[in-house]
């Protein structure tokens, strides 16, 4: 079974700078795909960042890239130039790649960050 | 509608009582997804409707749960004779035609209180 671990259950930035969440994943699946979510208090789950496993090169939206090393199964996020509306909980999420009946995604416990003005 | 639709937003109950928690989908969309999330936890899968029919069922945690999907649109998860343990936030999700390049739209979900 897949499993997805996120250590790092809170974590602080000041505003308009750098930080990275850290998340590693574990899966006998060749190919899947790899999700960033954002949680704010709203509770709606909002898709940040989207990475395929067969694609080598590492995803970007805007102030947002990840780190993918499949080898290491591990699979950061970075935020650059953060900013007071980034502060929410940040969910690693798993899914596998296949037909129809492929499901489920699977999420990590997820980390809070905290936005410092 | 423009996104996925919950409903109602929080719901409290008493321990033993029966509850009913509602989804209305994205237009159009054929997947429709329940997840469970506790306190301090992220989303855990419930289960996964294809159409009409339930495609996965894995994720219920015993027969206290159900849901339905009876004309292919409006889900409803069912629990009956709640407990305490069954407190959390209910996300429901669809997408297009359940394929796993086709992303999941999230509503805002239902939080659930067991007193």
């Amino acid at each position: 079974a897949q499993t997805v671990t996120q250590s790092q259950p809170e974590m602080s930035v000041q505003e308009a700078e750098t930080v990275t969440l850290s998340c590693t994943y574990d899966t006998s699946e060749s190919d899947y795909y790899l999700f960033w979510y954002k949680q704010p208090p709203s509770r709606q789950m909002i898709l940040v960042i989207r990475q395929e496993a067969y694609k080598q090169q590492n995803a970007t939206e805007n102030r947002f890239s990840v780190n993918f090393q499949k080898a290491a199964k591990s699979f950061s996020l970075k935020i650059s130039d953060s900013q007071l509306g980034d502060a929410a909980m940040y969910f690693c999420a798993y899914r596998s790649v296949g037909g129809r009946w492929d499901d489920k995604i699977i999420f990590g416990k997820g980390t809070r960050l905290h936005i410092l003005p | 509608g423009a996104g996925v639709s919950q409903t109602p937003s929080n719901k409290v109950t008493e321990k033993g009582k029966y509850v009913e928690l509602r989804c209305d989908p994205i237009s159009g969309h054929t997947a429709l997804y329940w997840y469970r999330q506790s306190l301090g936890q992220g989303p855990e899968f419930l289960i996964y409707f294809q159409g009409t029919g339930a495609a996965d069922d894995s994720g219920l945690p015993n027969d206290r749960f159900f849901a339905v999907r009876p004309e292919g649109s409006v889900s409803t998860l069912k629990i009956q004779r709640t407990e305490r343990g069954d407190s959390a936030v209910y996300l429901c999700a669809s997408s297009r035609d359940g394929y796993s390049n086709q992303p999941q739209h999230f509503g805002d979900g239902t939080r659930l209180s067991i007193l």
